[in-house]
């Protein structure tokens, strides 16, 4: 399996909880973790979660990051309309000595 | 807080070159890894290039590998992307992003445009 794999869109209702997933190989994987970004219609990207899966300070605490096995995930809580976004993660693949983005999943609030 | 801001985007014909600029500023350039990533209009990001603090480490996508070189000076807290040999498939937006090892993409710039058309 090659790169990053992610949901290409997530629909959740107000309030609610959306978990989008990102899986990945043992290259990217194994060893270290992924980041999250987000990013809306017309910006540039901005940065939710480290390989650590710490948010950095001014990210809401409605944004957690976790990862189990070959599959990290991005949890957002209480959604709001300005979670409305796209979501990627990036890690870093030892065998291409390159970074990956995957697809990215975009997020609509209903 | 750091800033980062791109310039040197424009139209350019295919087969020709271009060289994008970084300007750093709120932090301490010479300690951050800079990296390069492009957004072709509508679709996802797609990393281009990385270099370490130092320079002495730089990486490549395979879809530039040989066309394009990343480069810094430090002592002007600027990042270059050179790019040669100019293909269609390279119009994008170019955001330069920091890179610490474990907050790589903590902080983007605004985008340059890149247009490569005839």
């Amino acid at each position: 399996q090659a790169g990053l794999t992610q949901p290409p869109s997530v629909s959740k209702g107000l309030r609610q909880t959306a978990t989008l997933t990102c899986t990945g190989n043992s290259n990217i994987l194994g060893n270290q973790g992924v980041v999250w970004l987000q990013q809306h219609q017309g910006h540039p990207p901005k940065f939710l979660s480290n390989r650590n899966n710490n948010r950095p300070s001014g990210i809401s605490e409605r944004f957690s990051a976790s990862r189990s096995g070959n599959t990290a995930s991005l949890t957002i809580t209480g959604l709001q309309p300005e979670d409305e976004a796209d979501y990627y993660c990036s890690g870093w693949d030892n065998s291409l000595s390159a970074w990956v983005f995957g697809g990215g999943t975009r997020l609509t609030v209903l | 807080q750091g800033h980062l801001v791109e310039s040197g985007g424009g139209v350019v014909q295919p087969g020709r070159s271009l060289r994008l600029s970084c300007a750093a500023s709120g932090f301490t350039f010479s300690t951050y890894g800079i990296h390069w990533v492009r957004q072709a209009p509508g679709k996802g990001l797609e990393w281009v290039a990385v270099i370490s603090y130092d320079g002495y480490n730089k990486y490549y996508a395979d879809s530039v590998k040989g066309r394009f070189t990343i480069s810094r000076d430090s002592s002007k807290n600027t990042l270059f992307l050179q790019m040669n040999s100019l293909r269609a498939e390279d119009t994008a937006v170019y955001y330069c992003a920091t890179h610490l090892n474990d907050a790589p993409f903590e902080i983007w710039g605004q985008g340059t445009m890149v247009t490569v058309s005839s």
